[in-house]
């Protein structure tokens, strides 16, 4: 049982760049979400999905797109990388909606960490 | 708009001291308040939430107090010690965290000998 699996751990690009952040979960969450990390800004929702073929905003999805085709994979793409998009990101998931005790509890990915030169 | 405002930012308690951290939000449709813990260079875990329907929880060291009516809750560790150094993050959610989690900037916590 893996939890939470992100890919790369490490990743630098070039401005303009475009690439595609992986999270994979085998543990069959129904919602799962993407977060950014900065200094001094906390943990902040980039965007999220309730379920396969669901997918939502967050409080910072500009420059990032995602997709949910299967239950376990949530991608996130940057489209054309800025120097503003370096950060650590954090992929989480979380059980079914309301389906018994710890399904409300976020299980955090190890992160993937981005400099966008 | 910072809709989960945490403080202090950084924190250092003497081994064996109690450590605090508060957070106060704005939202009165917040029903779950999740705090979570932040080893260097893992991702965040569940440490301990409340429900707006008691007034303290305690899991061994560890304490939520909250207080409703002025929109605050606040994270005591008791006997702090060197391996409680992390970085912890309060958070709100709506729907008894079956919303989206908003969380707090988070407190850097350093615990010395």
């Amino acid at each position: 049982n893996a939890g939470v699996t992100q890919t790369p751990k490490f990743q630098v690009l070039k401005t303009g760049q475009s690439m595609t952040l992986q999270c994979a979960q085998d543990m069959n969450h129904e919602y799962m979400s993407w977060y950014r990390q900065d200094p001094g800004m906390g943990l902040r929702l980039i965007h999220y999905s309730v379920g396969a073929g669901i997918t939502d905003q967050g409080e910072v999805p500009n420059g990032y797109n995602v997709s949910r085709s299967t239950t376990e994979d949530f991608p996130l793409r940057l489209l054309s990388a800025a120097p503003s998009q370096t950060s650590v990101y954090f992929c989480a998931s979380r059980r079914d909606r309301g389906r018994g005790s710890g399904a409300n509890v976020l299980t955090f990915g190890a992160g993937s960490r981005l400099t966008v030169l | 708009q910072q809709q989960v405002k945490q403080s202090p930012q950084s924190l250092i308690v003497q081994k064996g001291g109690i450590s605090i951290i508060n957070c106060a939000y704005e939202n009165t449709a917040f029903d779950y308040f999740p705090w979570y813990q932040q080893f260097p260079g893992k991702g965040p875990a569940l440490l301990i939430a409340i429900r707006p329907d008691v007034s303290e929880k305690k899991e061994g060291r560890f304490t939520i107090s909250f207080n409703k009516s002025a929109k605050q809750f606040s994270l005591h560790i008791m006997d702090s010690q060197p391996g409680d150094s992390a970085t912890y993050f309060c958070a709100a959610s709506g729907s008894f965290g079956n919303e989206k989690l908003t969380f707090g900037t988070g407190t850097r916590l350093t615990i010395i000998p």
